[in-house]
């Protein structure tokens, strides 16, 4: 069955530390992955989406992902974490032949000041 | 996202009594979607609509209809209310296969 799945669920971070959140699915077809930001309080966001090309893709807010195929991984990172970027983090990957997504079970980061 | 407006933004209901959640967007999105977010299970899709009159069901679509009379309306209602549909649900679109999904504020339901 395709799956999406985030390990971790929990991350705490002080601020200028790297961040590295990971992201791996299983299925096969067309890969078409996408990270999402969900500020407190707040609705989700896309951060960044890879669809072909560069393996390595660029978002908003100083975020990237880098696309992995033999290790069918995903992961977000970011150089320098801020207090602002405080959030819970949701990969996604459409379901190969619907027209669904699914979406890992997120990862709540916090940062420290 | 201005396109995407979801109403009520919170709503408190009677378990046993029937709750209509509606989805209105400006972007002429072909695709819609309702999905629920409860905590330690991320989100997790309900129903979603491919078109006009064209819908189907997610994974946990049980207790709860939608329809689609128009591109820019997506109603979901959940037909008798229980308490474990508690939640917060959240509208999406998506223009096209190769875009992510928008998505709207969110409506904060409880069922007591």
């Amino acid at each position: 069955a395709q799956s999406v799945s985030q390990h971790n669920h929990h991350v705490i971070l002080s601020e200028a530390a790297s961040l590295e959140l990971g992201c791996n699915y299983s299925y096969g077809g067309t890969v078409n992955l996408f990270w999402y930001v969900q500020y407190p309080g707040q609705h989700l966001q896309l951060l960044l989406k890879y669809f072909s090309g560069d393996p390595l893709v660029k978002g908003i807010k100083g975020f990237e992902a880098e696309f992995i195929k033999s290790k069918f991984s995903f992961n977000l990172r970011k150089p320098s974490v801020q207090w602002s970027d405080t959030a819970e983090y949701f990969c996604a990957a459409p379901w190969s032949g619907t027209y669904k997504y699914i979406f890992g079970t997120g990862t709540r980061l916090k940062v420290l000041a | 996202d201005a396109g995407i407006t979801q109403s009520p933004r919170h709503k408190v209901t009677e378990t046993g009594t029937p709750v209509t959640l509606r989805c209105h967007q400006t972007e002429n999105h072909r695709y819609m979607y309702w999905y629920r977010q409860d905590p330690g299970h991320g989100l997790r899709l309900i129903h979603y609509s491919y078109g006009v009159k064209d819908t189907d069901k997610g994974e946990v679509s049980d207790g709860y209809s939608v329809s689609r009379s128009k591109t820019e309306d997506f109603l979901l209602t959940l037909e008798s209310a229980t308490s474990s549909q508690t939640s917060v649900y959240f509208c999406a679109t998506r223009e096209g296969r190769n875009y992510g999904y928008t998505f709207g504020s969110g409506t904060r339901l409880t069922v007591v």
